[in-house]
């Protein structure tokens, strides 16, 4: 079965504590992407790669650090920088650079102890 | 003001009645619309992706993409309580960066 594969489902993060959201996928896609869904305010983009070994930033990238060392995998670290980190975070792949749809994963819920 | 304007309902309609979703936009420059349908705690699944003006069709899904009025829809024919979920458009001028609307929830009742 090919898919995104986000991990965990549920993570709590501890005050001035590093967690990091496993995003997997067996598409054979070159583009990766991350996204925060907050209630209200739709999905703004976080980081995205093209390419292995490449990325950019987002939106809303403060806080947050990315890594792509293999092509299908695109690892998301909070940092204690990120003040305010509940919320739902997606990960999306597509084939390509420009002008390809992109495909979701099922998300990680982040919630502060 | 927002780049993306999407109503966010909620909106409830009867089963069987035809659903009209819609989102403004201010960026001239999109030219690639998307859909996608979100259920409560999983991702967003890409129902219909159209470039430039016009209509197109997928089994009870239509979507339309007016760019001189700035203006897309989705529309639903034939309303199933299954199809009760968050709407979200979304678009992008050709490159990765996608700009999305804050959704529509949408319930459908038996």
């Amino acid at each position: 079965d090919g898919g995104i594969t986000q991990s965990p489902k549920y993570l709590f993060r501890k005050e001035g504590q590093n967690v990091t959201l496993s995003c997997e996928q067996n598409l054979n896609h070159d583009a990766m992407y991350w996204y925060r869904q907050d209630p209200g305010q739709g999905l703004r983009l976080i980081y995205y790669s093209q390419i292995v070994n490449d990325f950019q930033k987002g939106d809303i990238a403060e806080g947050y650090s990315v890594s792509r060392e293999k092509k299908e995998s695109f690892p998301l670290t909070v940092t204690s920088a990120q003040k305010n980190p509940t919320a739902f975070y997606l990960c999306a792949s597509s084939i390509s650079a420009a002008n390809q749809p992109q495909h979701f994963g099922d998300g990680t819920r982040l919630s502060i102890l | 003001q927002k780049e993306v304007e999407q109503d966010p309902g909620p909106l409830s309609v009867p089963e069987g009645a035809i659903v009209s979703l819609n989102c403004t936009y201010s960026n001239s420059a999109f030219q690639y619309f998307m859909w996608y349908r979100q259920y409560s705690r999983k991702g967003p699944e890409l129902l219909m992706y159209t470039y430039s003006s016009g209509n197109k069709e997928d089994g009870r899904f239509t979507a339309q993409v007016d760019k001189s009025s700035k203006y897309i829809s989705l529309f639903i024919r034939d309303s199933q309580p299954s199809d009760s979920a968050t709407y979200l458009c979304a678009m992008s001028e050709g490159a990765q960066k996608l700009v999305f609307g804050q959704g529509t929830r949408l319930t459908i009742n038996p």
